[in-house]
């Protein structure tokens, strides 16, 4: 079955500054990577998501990258503000497989 | 559509009492998730339910714990006895699954959670 990992666990950035975030899986035949933000308190939601035919994708202050090849992908966020402060899951996906498996999840926390 | 309901929101019981959990789906969402969410443990995935079949009920932590998925509205999660461990708050989700577009995206109940003294 998949293995997922994220890292940084924790995150601490500076408001204004960037973050990243990382999530290493281990089956390649992965081909969809969503990343969800579950702000306290509140359900996950989807906040950004990349298919394996693209190697970036943008959304105004966020986006996700993929290397298939070291079978990672990343979750940029620019110009950080106070209410990105949450944790933020990942779920890579083998699209015959329903099953879907989260990361550990890395909690963000902005400073004003 | 009013997203995917869950019932209760909060439930706290005594150690050894029954607990059921409820969930609606999205309309047309043909797969449904349990998950169990700890601080040490994360977003744990218990079954998933595709067309109302369980599929995969390997993450269900023992037998005190089932699931059941009567039609394509409704789906409960079943503990008893209940035990303080089980406490958590536990997401329902639903998708539309694989093989269509957007099939892949996961949404979420608010949760129910569940406190066992």
């Amino acid at each position: 079955g998949e293995n997922v990992e994220q890292h940084p666990s924790t995150l601490s950035v500076q408001e204004g500054d960037s973050a990243v975030i990382k999530c290493t899986y281990s089956d390649s035949a992965s081909n969809y990577f969503p990343w969800y933000k579950q702000e306290l308190g509140k359900r996950p939601q989807l906040i950004i998501d990349i298919r394996s035919n693209v190697g970036e994708k943008k959304d105004q202050r966020i986006a996700v990258t993929l290397n298939k090849t070291a079978k990672h992908f990343s979750l940029h966020i620019t110009e950080t503000q106070p209410e990105d402060s949450a944790v933020y899951f990942c779920a890579p996906r083998i699209n015959r497989d329903d099953k879907i498996i989260f990361g550990k999840g890395t909690r963000l926390h902005i400073l004003p | 559509d009013a997203g995917v309901i869950q019932s209760p929101r909060h439930e706290v019981t005594e150690m050894g009492q029954e607990v059921t959990l409820r969930c609606k789906p999205i309309s047309g969402h043909n797969s449904l998730f349990w998950y169990r969410q700890t601080m040490m443990r994360g977003l744990e995935l218990l079954i998933y339910f595709n067309n109302n079949v369980p599929i995969d009920d390997s993450g269900m932590p023992e037998d005190r714990f089932s699931a059941k998925m009567p039609n394509a509205s409704f789906s409960t999660l079943k503990i008893q006895p209940s035990e303080p461990r089980d406490s958590a708050v536990y997401f329902c989700a639903s998708s539309t699954g694989t093989g269509r577009s957007g099939a892949n995206v996961l949404t979420f109940g608010a949760g129910s959670r569940l406190t066992v003294l």
